[in-house]
């Protein structure tokens, strides 16, 4: 199974920072990466297909990288509704599988 | 606009069987697979089942195989999990998300979710 290690688990930021949260891939997955937001309570959201593209609706401070096995989701000038859990996805290969989350706050 | 409404979660006994659905509305049911993942109280997101859009194909990780059953009817634009000899650690929010179309994988769409506890 393809092991995805997202890191960091929890982190505080302020409003305003730039904000980098990373999977880190143990086979290939090519661009097969999906990130998520999810606010307490509710469904998880697509923000980033493709591991690079912007999903529908999603603000043009995230954004989504790759540099070799690493994906990170970046988010410039952090604002309060972006406080959430994220997660990223790997659908490289069966089974599909998370990274275990971070947890965004407030500092 | 694409629904997705998860039914049939609740309380059950360690070893019993349960049976969760997902009505879906405001797409081609039929033109897209569809998947169960789960998320246990406080824990990440875990993929449960993937299945084809005429259900000939089936996927599922190695904590649920032999036990649980992903099914849909295109007829009716529903998906269906059933599952057997439920264990605790399977209490979670079972969540149905468009998986995307043949050849496209985009989870864009989620249901509300529904709980399942399993516990004596």
């Amino acid at each position: 199974d393809i092991q995805m290690t997202q890191s960091p688990s929890s982190m505080s930021a302020s409003l305003g920072d730039r904000v980098t949260i990373t999977c880190q891939a143990s086979q290939d997955i090519g661009n097969n990466l999906i990130w998520f937001q999810q606010k307490p309570g509710k469904s998880p959201r697509r923000m980033i297909y493709y591991a690079t593209n912007l999903a529908n609706g999603v603000p043009s401070r995230f954004s989504g990288s790759r540099s070799g096995s690493d994906y990170s989701l970046t988010i410039i000038s952090l604002e309060s509704e972006d406080m959430a859990d994220y997660h990223c996805l790997q659908y490289k290969q069966y089974p599909w599988t998370f990274g275990g989350g971070t947890k965004l706050e407030l500092k | 606009e694409v629904q997705l409404v998860e039914s049939g979660g609740g309380l059950v006994q360690p070893g019993r069987s349960l049976k969760l659905s997902c009505a879906a509305s405001g797409f081609t049911f039929s033109n897209y697979y569809m998947a169960w993942v789960r998320q246990a109280p406080k824990k990440g997101l875990e993929w449960v089942a993937t299945i084809s859009t005429s259900g000939s194909r089936t996927y599922y990780p190695d904590s649920v195989k032999g036990r649980f059953t992903i099914s849909r009817d295109n007829a009716k634009s529903s998906l269906y999990l059933q599952m057997n000899s439920l264990k605790s650690e399977d209490t979670a929010t079972y969540y149905c998300a468009r998986e995307g179309p043949m050849y496209t994988t985009d989870y864009g769409y989620w249901g509300q979710g529904v709980m399942v506890t399993v516990s004596s």
